[in-house]
């Protein structure tokens, strides 16, 4: 059973540049979610793809964008980079439930290291 | 303003002692939270959860208490062994239903020594 895969592992890209990052999300798994970490902090939540659709965004520029495919596997774009931006950034998948159903734990990727030059 | 706090940046333990982390969070909404373990240049792997309709859940060496009154929680790792070298990240999930997402502390970097 694989778990949820992330790709690239690292990438370099100069400022101003755009950035795709993908994820496969752990089989049975219909929901993802990214983060971005940047070194020394927690993971920051960007925001949450279910259904081919965005449910919910944390505190991330419109630079920051998604896709989710009808295989449920996601993309992360970032445009116009900024130094800031530099970091590694997670993916996490779960279960779909129903709106009474308890929480599920997120199972993450490896992340892709971002290094804006 | 940071929703989960992990005031310890790192802790040390001899090996077969007990490790203790602790994290306290300021939201009263929140009503699950877990424990993951990171190492350099991997994603966070899930340790232990616990629901706020408990006060304590326990999976092998590894327990997790919560306090809701007091709004901190702890995991303890006992025996601590060396491959437990890692940094411990909690996090409580913030939201409702599938509408849920993680707001996670900064962490604690544990070194058990042999």
């Amino acid at each position: 059973d694989a778990g949820v895969t992330q790709s690239p592992t690292h990438l370099i890209k100069t400022r101003g540049q755009q950035v795709t990052l993908r994820c496969s999300p752990k089989s049975g798994h219909d929901t993802v979610s990214w983060y971005q970490q940047a070194l020394g902090q927690g993971p920051q939540f960007i925001f949450q793809y279910y259904e081919e659709e965005e449910r919910q965004r944390g505190n991330f520029p419109d630079r920051f964008s998604g896709h989710q495919f009808p295989n449920y596997s996601s993309e992360l774009n970032v445009n116009a980079l900024l130094l800031g931006d530099s970091a590694l950034y997670l993916c996490a998948s779960t279960p779909h439930r129903g709106i009474d159903s308890s929480t599920d734990t997120q199972y993450f990727g490896p992340g892709t290291r971002l290094t804006v030059l | 303003d940071q929703q989960v706090k992990q005031n310890s940046p790192s802790l040390s333990v001899q090996e077969g002692r007990i490790s203790i982390l602790n994290c306290d969070y300021t939201n009263s909404m929140f009503d699950y939270f877990l424990w993951y373990k990171k190492y350099p240049a991997e994603g966070p792997t899930f340790l232990i959860s616990i629901s706020s309709i408990k006060d304590k859940n326990e999976d092998g060496r590894f327990t997790v208490f919560l306090n809701k009154s007091a709004k901190h929680l702890s995991l303890h790792i006992v025996p601590s062994q060396p491959g437990d070298s890692a940094v411990y990240f909690c996090a409580a999930s913030d939201g409702v239903g599938n509408n849920r997402k993680l707001i996670w502390g900064l962490g604690t970097s544990l070194a058990v020594n042999p």
